[in-house]
């Protein structure tokens, strides 16, 4: 079945900027989301088509792609990004909605 | 502003068929061209992708749970289902549903609060 590869955590500093990869052979053909969960909550869309924001995500926010992978960017890392990131995206038949496992993001 | 609730028992017992609800608000579930999913998250675990259906009433459903999941759409109550079959522990989850707009690259945009759904005799 096919997978999408997150790291399973990132560490960062307030300020800094973090950078979320998702890995999956299929991603150069098809488009992939970004959502942040935080404990208790429903996942929250941040990024869509690749590098599209919805209205209301702070600038901070950027997607990009390269190839088989995906990045999501937090520019000026806050406190409250400390979340679960996961990637989606559909699977190289484009029939079925995939997840990455997740990347828990920790703001030190 | 669309809205969703997800609604259903909160406890199912193993082997029996776990049945869930979806009411869409401020927007119809058989209106426009949509795709209405629903989603699951086991506990401490990440998000898992049941299946579909399309506002025309065509579904498609991870191949893993295929053979004991249905979903279908209520076109006169604006709200979808799903209905899982011979549940076990491993059913245990958070259930969420959520709309998904019908060109390709739109995402899943708007979710359901979730429901907890544990399975246990």
């Amino acid at each position: 079945s096919y997978e999408l590869i997150q790291p399973p955590s990132v560490s960062v500093s307030p300020g800094q900027t973090a950078r979320i990869t998702c890995s999956g052979d299929a991603l150069p053909r098809q488009y992939v989301s970004w959502f942040q969960q935080k404990s208790g909550q429903a996942p929250l869309l941040m990024i869509y088509k690749d590098n599209e924001r919805p209205s209301g995500i702070p600038e901070r926010f950027s997607g990009s792609s390269s190839g088989t992978t995906v990045t999501l960017t937090i520019s000026g890392v806050q406190t409250e990004d400390e979340a679960d990131y996961y990637c989606q995206s559909v699977d190289r038949t484009n029939s079925y909605r995939v997840f990455g496992g997740g990347t828990k993001l920790t703001v030190l | 502003q669309v809205h969703l609730q997800e609604s259903g028992p909160g406890l199912v017992k193993p082997s029996e068929t776990l049945s869930l609800n979806c009411s869409v608000s401020g927007g119809s579930a058989s209106s426009a061209s949509f795709y209405y999913n629903w989603i699951r998250q086991s506990p401490g675990k990440g998000l898992e992708w049941i299946g579909h259906i399309y506002s025309s009433g065509s579904s498609t459903y991870n191949p893993s749970l295929r053979s004991r999941v249905s979903i279908s759409i209520d076109t006169s109550k604006k709200y979808f289902s799903l209905k899982m079959t011979s549940v076990t522990t491993a059913d245990t989850a958070v259930y969420f549903c959520a709309r998904k707009g019908g060109s390709r690259g739109e995402p899943l945009d708007y979710w359901g609060q979730g429901l907890l759904v544990t399975v246990s005799s």
